[in-house]
């Protein structure tokens, strides 16, 4: 089993959508927890982190449950911009433990 | 703020060669860098973790003769791909973080590399 498992892509949805992006982590002692967004060959760029209280960023809320290690992203209002591929990240003790990513398609 | 450069972006060499690539926290003194490689539709994979002024520490599978780390300041940390070959073609990325293990990494831009 993975340790960070996320939804299969691609997702292709139209602009204006609504998309929801799950993710669950196998190590129950993960400390936090983050959403990154990586463009087509480019570095993964900081989204938001994700805390149990939830965390919301304009049209970007985060979510974590820690009884079931699961994290959410949904994303409102979905616009061009968005398309890229979503990483959810858990750290270990440090370490940096990334999922493969789930690619986002928003068409016109 | 917290803005990492990566120098070079792209690489392109013949086998043998030697490849060092700088990793550089430009605003804010990162007490700890990490090396990522990250194949084609793949996931990003830590390759070491390194603290200024001591030695980095690999993970398993990475080879510390074959991918060295020099971190010699707070703002400097250096890979070097010695002696590459077509296999270690991939995509290179640094990233720092200051203070306590928990808080954000941030990214440097990549460093492709290509070995012909």
């Amino acid at each position: 089993r993975k340790e960070v498992e996320q939804d299969p892509g691609p997702f292709n949805v139209p602009e204006g959508a609504t998309v929801a992006f799950n993710c669950t982590y196998s190590n129950s002692a993960s400390q936090s927890f983050f959403w990154y967004r990586q463009d087509c060959r480019k570095e993964p760029k900081l989204l938001m982190s994700v805390y149990s209280s939830g965390n919301e960023d304009g049209r970007f809320t985060a979510q974590l449950n820690r009884a079931s290690q699961y994290i959410s992203l949904l994303i409102r209002d979905s616009k061009l911009s968005d398309s890229a591929t979503y990483l959810c990240v858990v750290n270990q003790g440090g370490k940096l433990i990334f999922g493969q990513g789930t690619e986002l398609s928003v068409k016109p | 703020g917290a803005v990492v450069s990566q120098h070079p972006s792209r690489v392109i060499c013949k086998s043998g060669t030697s490849v060092k690539i700088e990793c550089r926290s430009l605003d804010f003194q990162a007490t700890t860098m990490f090396w990522y490689r990250q194949f084609p539709k793949q996931s990003l994979m830590l390759m070491a973790t390194s603290n200024e002024g001591s030695k980095a520490t690999y993970e398993q599978g990475v080879e510390k003769d074959k991918f060295l780390i020099n971190h010699a300041s707070l703002t400097l940390s250096t890979l070097t791909v010695t002696s590459a070959h077509p296999e270690d073609s991939s995509f290179y990325i640094c990233s720092a973080q200051t203070g306590d293990f928990d808080q954000p990494q941030h990214f440097g831009d990549g460093t492709r590399l290509s070995i012909l």
